[in-house]
């Protein structure tokens, strides 16, 4: 089975500095990886998604990830952090079941502090 | 606004209780994900239906059990309710039957069991 592992469930960045965010995949055929993202008293949204057309990938917000073959790593990153990025970030697997109905398995998030 | 509506936002409970979750999906989307959030399990998949069949089953409990009627809409029981179930239970869905097609989440129904 596909899965997700987060490296640090609480990062903290200066406001202006670098984001980055660690997500390692364990798949054993090409995966489809998505990076969602969590505000308080609100559902996941989309930030972005790898299926495998470009192995960098652009999200909203400025957000981009990486996916990296030999490192089976897709980290998000960002490249100056704003006060409305702190949210809780979610690393996501797609693959098929048995029957061929996508299931998708999320990471533990990862919480994202801003300091100003 | 994803477009996916659950009611309600909130419900307290005691133990032992049984309640219904309500999910309406984006118009148009065939697929119904339901997840649970948890402080220490994060977020677990429970059950997916697609166009009113179930599809795929995850950490379901027994007492838990779900359904899609045929309008589409999802309704998730949760009955004998222990202290542990207090949760945040999210609906999500999809368009498409495969991947990787993005989930559209609603905004939760929190959970509280007394």
């Amino acid at each position: 089975a596909q899965s997700v592992t987060q490296l640090g469930s609480h990062v903290s960045v200066s406001e202006g500095a670098l984001v980055l965010l660690r997500c390692n995949y364990s798949s054993s055929v090409p995966p489809y990886l998505f990076w969602y993202v969590q505000y308080p008293n609100q559902g996941l949204q989309l930030l972005l998604k790898y299926t495998s057309a470009a192995t960098l990938v652009k999200g909203i917000n400025g957000f981009e990830a990486e996916f990296k073959k030999s490192e089976t790593s897709f980290h998000l990153t960002k490249p100056s952090a704003h006060m409305s990025d702190a949210a809780e970030y979610f690393c996501a697997v797609s693959d098929r079941n048995s029957g061929g109905y996508q299931k998708v398995t999320f990471g533990i998030g990862t919480k994202l502090q801003v300091i100003p | 606004d994803s477009g996916v509506t659950q009611t309600p936002k909130h419900l307290i409970t005691a133990t032992g209780q049984r309640v219904t979750l309500r999910c309406s999906p984006r118009s148009g989307d065939l697929s119904v994900y339901w997840y649970q959030q948890s402080l220490d399990q994060g977020l677990q998949f429970l059950i997916q239906y697609y166009n009113g069949e179930e599809r795929a089953k995850g950490n379901i409990l027994e007492r838990f059990s779900a359904q899609q009627f045929p309008d589409l809409h999802s309704e998730l029981n949760l009955s004998s309710l222990e202290l542990g179930d207090s949760a945040l239970y999210f609906c999500a869905s999809s368009e498409g039957r495969g991947p990787p097609g993005e989930l559209f989440f609603g905004e939760g129904s929190r959970l509280t069991v007394l």
